[in-house]
Order: structure tokens, then C-alpha cells, then sequence
């Protein structure tokens, strides 16, 4: 079946990295995303990965993806208050779908 | 321009009640999402439409839910005799669509649903 696995919560201090983890139970995933969800706000799309990728990278944004191990990590380098938000993990295997994680709320420590 | 839009953003009911909540997605996005978020969970897929095409409507949990999108524009979702394992956030996303390729999905603030 489809599950998403992430931790609840992270907490790092300002200027850190931080290092978001996911684990996902379908090889067949074309599609891994990371959002973003800040408080009375909608969730954002922050970034995603082909299948095919094991590595991207975007600005402070690195995503790596362990397809043998189906582990997905979001790294947020010199992590900032305003990076405080739940971080959602998701899977999918069409344009569509997505099967989301609970969420790991990040807390920036100034 | 105007993002997804949602109404209302909190809505207290009572069980057995009827209630409907309300999505404006993008202008132009064909594609629309209904997705419920409960305390500590993920999001769960609940509906897609897509253009023309016949809905997805594999999330649904029970036949107490429904939604529709009227012109292919506002989608409503029905709740009917709420209960209380329904209180939840419902989130609505619009896409554009390109099949085979990733569409990315923009988010409404969703609708806080409280069923007493």
C-alpha cells in the first residue's frame, strides 16, 4: 500500500542546518514533492524530484532521494526563523495523486 | 493575480447537520482538489476533477460526501449528517494540467470544520 513516514518535529538553532526526513512504501512513486505549510496559510510547494534524481538542489534547498531505501531528506541550509512551518512529504505515481506524510513541524531557535 | 480561495474559513455544526464548503480555484486551472487534514495527519486525498473528465472521487470516505464543479470553475463539497470524526481542515488545490508531468498543485487556506 501507499504510506508516508516523516517525524513530528525538529527543532534547530538559527544559522544551522536542518535536515527533514521521509520514508516512503512505494517503489513506484514517479513523483517525490516537499511543501511547506505556515500557520492561516496554504500548503506551498517548496521543491521535488523525479524518480530518476538523486539529488537536487535549489538556493538553500538540497533534496537527496535513496530510491533502495525509499528515504527522501529535505535540507535547509542556514536555517532562519522565517523557516519555521510544518514540512510535508509526498509521493506519487501520477500527475495528480498525491499521498502526503503527517508532517514535521520545524522550530528555528534564534 | 488571485490565489485559491476558500469559504468559509471556519465553520462550526452540529452533528447530523448538512454543510458545504466552498473552493475558487485559479482562473484557467483546469484541474481541482479536495484534500482533508486532520489533527496531527497528513493531508488525505479526498476528490479531482479534471476538465470534462469523470471525477476521481476514490477518497471520498463515506457516501455522506460529495462534491461538484460547477462550468469547471467553483467546486462545493457536501458533508451530509456530519459527525464528529469529520471535524478537520479541507483544503482545496487547482492546477494547471499536463498529463504526464508534474502539475503543481496551489493551495486555498482551507476550511476549519468543527462538527460539535
Amino acid at each position: 500500500g501507499e504510506d508516508v513516514e516523516q517525524s513530528l518535529f525538529l527543532s534547530v538553532r538559527e544559522g544551522d542546518s536542518s535536515v527533514i526526513n521521509c520514508t516512503y512504501t512505494d517503489s513506484s512513486s514517479t513523483y517525490l514533492y516537499w511543501y511547506k505549510q505556515e500557520p492561516g496559510a496554504g500548503l506551498q510547494l517548496l521543491t521535488y524530484i523525479f524518480s530518476n534524481m538523486d539529488m537536487k538542489q535549489d538556493q538553500r534547498l538540497t533534496v537527496l532521494l535513496n530510491k533502495k531505501d525509499k528515504h527522501l531528506s529535505l535540507r535547509i541550509a542556514d536555517t532562519q526563523t522565517g523557516d519555521s512551518a510544518i514540512y510535508f512529504c509526498a509521493e506519487s505515481k501520477s500527475s495528480y495523486k498525491l499521498i502526503f506524510g503527517s508532517g514535521t513541524r520545524l522550530l528555528v531557535r534564534p | 493575480g488571485a490565489g485559491v480561495s476558500q469559504s468559509p474559513s471556519n465553520k462550526v455544526t452540529e452533528k447530523g447537520k448538512d454543510v458545504e464548503l466552498r473552493c475558487d480555484p485559479i482562473s484557467g486551472h483546469t484541474a481541482l482538489y479536495w484534500y482533508r487534514q486532520s489533527l496531527g495527519q497528513g493531508l488525505e486525498f479526498l476528490i479531482y476533477f479534471q476538465g470534462n473528465s469523470a471525477p476521481d472521487k476514490s477518497g471520498l470516505p463515506s457516501d455522506r460526501f460529495s462534491a461538484e464543479r460547477t462550468g469547471g470553475s467553483v467546486s462545493t463539497l457536501t458533508i451530509q449528517r456530519t459527525q464528529q470524526e469529520d471535524s478537520a481542515v479541507y483544503l482545496c488545490a487547482s492546477s494547471q494540467w499536463t498529463s504526464g508531468r508534474i502539475n503543481e498543485q496551489f493551495f486555498g487556506p482551507g476550511t476549519r470544520l468543527t462538527v460539535l
